[in-house]
């Protein structure tokens, strides 16, 4: 079955650096994914799509601070120069033929 | 500018119906796919269904499938969402979302700005 998973929480310093961690399930480790940002009150926004060998291509407008980076089933989003716009919840999703599937989501802090 | 504007949210009583609308503009609304994507209060993201460009097929999240139906009117760039016999559990902003690449859809990009729908008696 395919799934995400991602973990509840994460938080790091202002002007920091911080990696966030998205892994396919098993059987799913050539799958691409995406990356959305979801700001506290706002919509989703998407952040840029992920392939299995790290290429990536940003949204419009996403900083370069932005950026993917894959492992086997793990796909990472690192997020540079921390700022304080960049506390959101961030979530990681993919699909197949008829699905669409989301992780449950990383509550990033900005300290 | 691609634009995504959802109406149609509101109160309704647990085994009520209501109908979702979301008005696209700025890109060839037949040529992608189009999707619902749900947030229950305090919780993460959920797909709920999804449309190809012509219409012809159409995809539904189990949680959903036989009370829920996604349409399209390609004339109108309107996507529509109805559901039927709604529960607690529906309870949610709803987000209409266009799929990207072209023709076979993926990931989404951009999301409209959600619309709630609270079912309680």
């Amino acid at each position: 079955q395919l799934m995400l998973t991602q973990s509840p929480s994460a938080s790091a310093s202002l002007g920091a650096s911080v990696k966030l961690t998205c892994t396919l399930s098993s059987g799913h480790s050539s799958y691409a994914i995406a990356w959305h940002q979801q700001q506290p009150e706002k919509g989703p926004r998407y952040l840029m799509k992920l392939n299995s060998d790290g290429s990536h291509s940003k949204g419009d407008g996403i900083p370069d601070r932005f950026s993917g980076s894959s492992s086997g089933a793990e796909r990472y989003l690192t997020i540079s120069s921390l700022q304080s716009e960049d506390e959101a919840d961030y979530y990681c999703q993919t699909w197949g033929t008829g699905i669409r599937v989301f992780g449950g989501g990383t509550k990033l802090t900005v300290l | 500018e691609v634009h995504l504007l959802e109406s149609g949210g509101g109160l309704v009583q647990p085994g009520g119906s209501l109908r979702l609308s979301c008005a696209a503009s700025g890109f060839t609304f037949s040529s992608y796919a189009m999707s619902w994507v749900r947030q229950a209060p305090v919780k993460g993201l959920e797909w709920v269904s999804t449309i190809s460009g012509s219409g012809d097929s159409t995809y539904y999240a189990d949680s959903v499938k036989g009370r829920f139906t996604i349409s399209r009117d390609n004339s109108k760039n309107t996507l529509s969402l109805q559901m039927n016999s709604l529960r607690a559990e529906d309870t949610a902003v709803y987000y209409c979302a266009k799929e990207y690449p072209p023709d076979r859809g993926g990931w989404f990009d951009p999301w409209g700005q959600g619309t709630l729908v609270t079912v309680s008696s």
